[in-house]
């Protein structure tokens, strides 16, 4: 089955960096499209951004722009967000989806790995 | 970026049905976009219920009853979700979601529907 797990999340001060990681199984990933997905505590979801099968196509929202970087090892089965500049707006839960190949829906998500910026 | 507004809240009881919208904005015509739902209870990620484009193109998520059906009113630029037969597990966060353009995906503000 299709399994996306989250990890690297944590406590960091503003001004910082985090590097969050997500380990797939239970299908190609190298096939897939994945994106990041945020949700700060209390409010709704936030696409943050996605990476096509290759890695060759990378998007991202406004509001990180320049700030996070997206990347997969397909080899490893991985996908990753480097987060640097952190601000305390950054304060989320932060998700990784699968995108469908065929619909564009994401179609699993991970649990979600904690991100807090505080001082 | 466009804005995608649900109703913050709606309300049913168990055995009704629920209507959830999601209005795009007027620079957007709803009839062009595959809308798609997702439905989160607390504590869980999103889970992926549908997307509809028309009747004749759209997907249900994998073990999501049929009562979970998707419609669009293009008189008010707007995606549906419609919840037949509510049940007490139905109460979540409802939120729609659009790829305005390949460069962005996009997230209504949700809904939170209780079930009476």
């Amino acid at each position: 089955q299709v399994q996306l797990v989250e990890s690297g999340g944590g406590l960091v001060k503003p001004g910082g960096s985090l590097r969050l990681s997500c380990a797939a199984s239970g299908f190609t990933f190298s096939d897939y499209y994945m994106s990041w997905i945020r949700q700060a505590p209390g409010k709704g979801l936030e696409w943050v951004s996605y990476i096509s099968s290759s890695g060759s196509t990378i998007y991202y929202a406004d509001s990180v722009k320049g700030r996070f970087t997206i990347s997969r090892d397909n080899a490893k089965n991985s996908l990753y967000l480097q987060m640097n500049s952190l601000r305390a707006e950054d304060t989320a839960v932060y998700y990784c989806a699968r995108v469908d190949s065929g619909s564009y829906t994401l179609d699993y998500w991970g649990q979600g790995t904690l991100v807090t910026v505080s001082s | 970026q466009p804005v995608l507004t649900q109703p913050p809240s709606s309300s049913a009881s168990p055995g009704e049905s629920a209507r959830l919208t999601c209005t795009l904005p007027s620079d957007i015509n709803v009839g062009s976009y595959n809308i798609y739902w997702y439905q989160q209870k607390p504590g869980s990620p999103p889970r992926y219920l549908l997307y509809y484009y028309s009747d004749s193109d759209k997907g249900q998520g994998s073990g999501v009853p049929s009562r979970f059906s998707g419609s669009k009113d293009a008189s008010a630029n707007t995606g549906i979700l419609l919840i037949s037969g509510l049940q007490s597990e139905d109460e979540a966060d409802y939120y729609c979601m659009i790829w305005p353009s390949n460069a962005q995906l996009v997230f209504g503000g949700g809904t939170k529907l209780t079930v009476l």
